[in-house]
């Protein structure tokens, strides 16, 4: 059971590329997310998706693009590279159905961004 | 609005000593809180939840809805506790979970 997979793990981006981090889930979970961790911030929500076709903002989502076409697959993509998008970068999953494992969150590996 | 509020960034304890990570909130409803860790090189994963009541490595953490506060609590801290630890809450829109700053535990030999 490979849980949540994201994709690649690390990233080294020209101010004004774009890119897309993959995340893919096999656990069924209709909830993803994705968040990035700055140092002394924490994690900050960027964009999440309650269902396939449901997608809303988080905290800080501009410069972010997200789709959910898919139960199982919820891609980040960043449109024009800025330097402040250098972070680390998580998404998750989690479900209501789970029983006692309700709503936690199931975290990939995170993807280590860097935008000169 | 849901706002989570760990107000050390650092907190550092020796072996065998009592630890406390403070964890606030701010949410109107009735909100599910969370510690997630995270060791070094290891991926976030859930340390414990309110609604299991149950202690996880020897942590413990009461939901207090007087205080507002969902502080993580062990009597004896070990060196392999040292970690990130994150308090989370989960409100009404179950797809969304706000975090707080995170606490960088140190526990010395």
């Amino acid at each position: 059971n490979a849980g949540v997979t994201q994709t690649p793990k690390f990233q080294v981006l020209k101010t004004g590329q774009s890119m897309t981090l993959q995340c893919a889930q096999d656990m069924n979970h209709e909830y993803m997310s994705w968040y990035r961790q700055d140092p002394g911030m924490g994690l900050r929500l960027i964009h999440y998706s309650v269902g396939a076709g449901i997608t809303d903002q988080g905290e800080v989502p501009n410069g972010y693009n997200v789709s959910r076409s898919t139960t199982e697959d919820f891609p980040l993509r960043l449109l024009s590279a800025a330097p402040s998008q250098t972070s680390v970068y998580f998404c998750a999953s989690s479900s209501s159905r789970g029983g006692g494992r309700t709503g936690e969150l199931f975290f990939g590996e995170g993807s280590r961004l860097t935008v000169l | 609005a849901q706002r989570v509020t760990q107000p050390e960034k650092l907190l550092s304890v020796f072996k065998g000593a009592p630890v406390e990570l403070k964890c606030n909130y701010s949410y109107s409803g009735s909100p599910e809180l969370f510690w997630y860790v995270q060791y070094s090189r290891q991926r976030l994963q859930l340390l414990l939840r309110h609604i299991s009541r149950e202690s996880i490595k020897g942590f413990t953490a009461d939901l207090n809805k007087g205080e507002t506060s969902f502080h993580l609590k062990k009597p004896f801290a070990q060196e392999e506790d040292s970690a990130m630890y994150y308090c989370a809450l989960r409100g009404s829109n179950a797809g969304k979970s706000t975090f707080g700053d995170g606490t960088t535990l140190t526990v010395k030999p």
